[in-house]
């Protein structure tokens, strides 16, 4: 089992409001990343981190932004909701070294914005 | 660059049926290959993986093996289960794109008992 967490794992909020998705490894990974998934079950890139101050965008454009203060945590942030943001979002870390590491994922934070 | 190209689902199996999902590769060098399924409502979770050419990854009964002449990494089952009604994808990483992976569109399985 992986030793990554993801909170909240459901949020239905309102639009205009900010919120943070935590993300948490307990492996001492240095990549993490956010992944979001459309309700069509593809999974898009949009941060990844290969470190402590290490922020980096991904493939699929998001207004999102994320912050990697401390190795464990990879926080993503959404300063204003909007119904477009609805969606899953896997937050995922890996060792630095090498192609075949496996990169483990959280649960999912599921985000509804109404 | 790289990408991944898995066949559309829903697959619909009885219990007990043979299962292919097809997926099939495009990247430069020697990627390594993954499968990852997705329970309802839960994360992703490794299923198998294959670092090399000709490797065989196996988990629960599942297989996959890594074809660098037809650049593919189907999975198999010989028998399913109503538990593995899940979404299944696959995906590589490359040096190339330092590390990424990078996803298949996911295949649906549902097993019907």
């Amino acid at each position: 089992e992986a030793d990554i967490y993801q909170t909240p794992r459901y949020l239905v909020i309102g639009t205009g409001k900010k919120i943070t998705l935590e993300c948490s490894q307990t492996m001492g990974h240095d990549k993490m990343y956010w992944y979001q998934q459309d309700p069509g079950m593809e999974l898009h890139l949009i941060h990844y981190s290969y470190g402590v101050n290490s922020t980096e965008k991904g493939d699929l454009s998001s207004e999102s932004t994320v912050s990697r203060i401390r190795t464990e945590h990879f926080p993503l942030t959404l300063e204003s909701a909007r119904p477009s943001h609805t969606s899953q979002y896997l937050c995922a870390s890996s060792d630095q070294v090498g192609s075949g590491n496996t990169i483990y994922f959280g649960e999912g934070s599921w985000l509804t914005v109404v | 660059g790289n990408s991944v190209t898995q066949m559309e689902g829903p697959v619909t199996l009885s219990e007990e049926a043979f299962l292919t999902i097809n997926c099939t590769y495009t990247a430069t060098g020697y990627p390594s290959l993954f499968w990852y399924v997705q329970y309802p409502g839960e994360g992703l979770q490794l299923l198998l993986k294959a670092t090399k050419a000709d490797d065989k990854g196996s988990n629960k009964g599942f297989e996959a093996t890594y074809r660098k002449e037809t650049t593919s990494f189907h999975l198999e089952k010989g028998s399913v289960q109503v538990s593995d009604s899940a979404v299944y994808f696959c995906a590589l990483s490359g040096y190339n794109a330092g590390n990424m992976l990078t996803f298949g569109g996911g295949t649906r399985l549902m097993v019907k008992p």
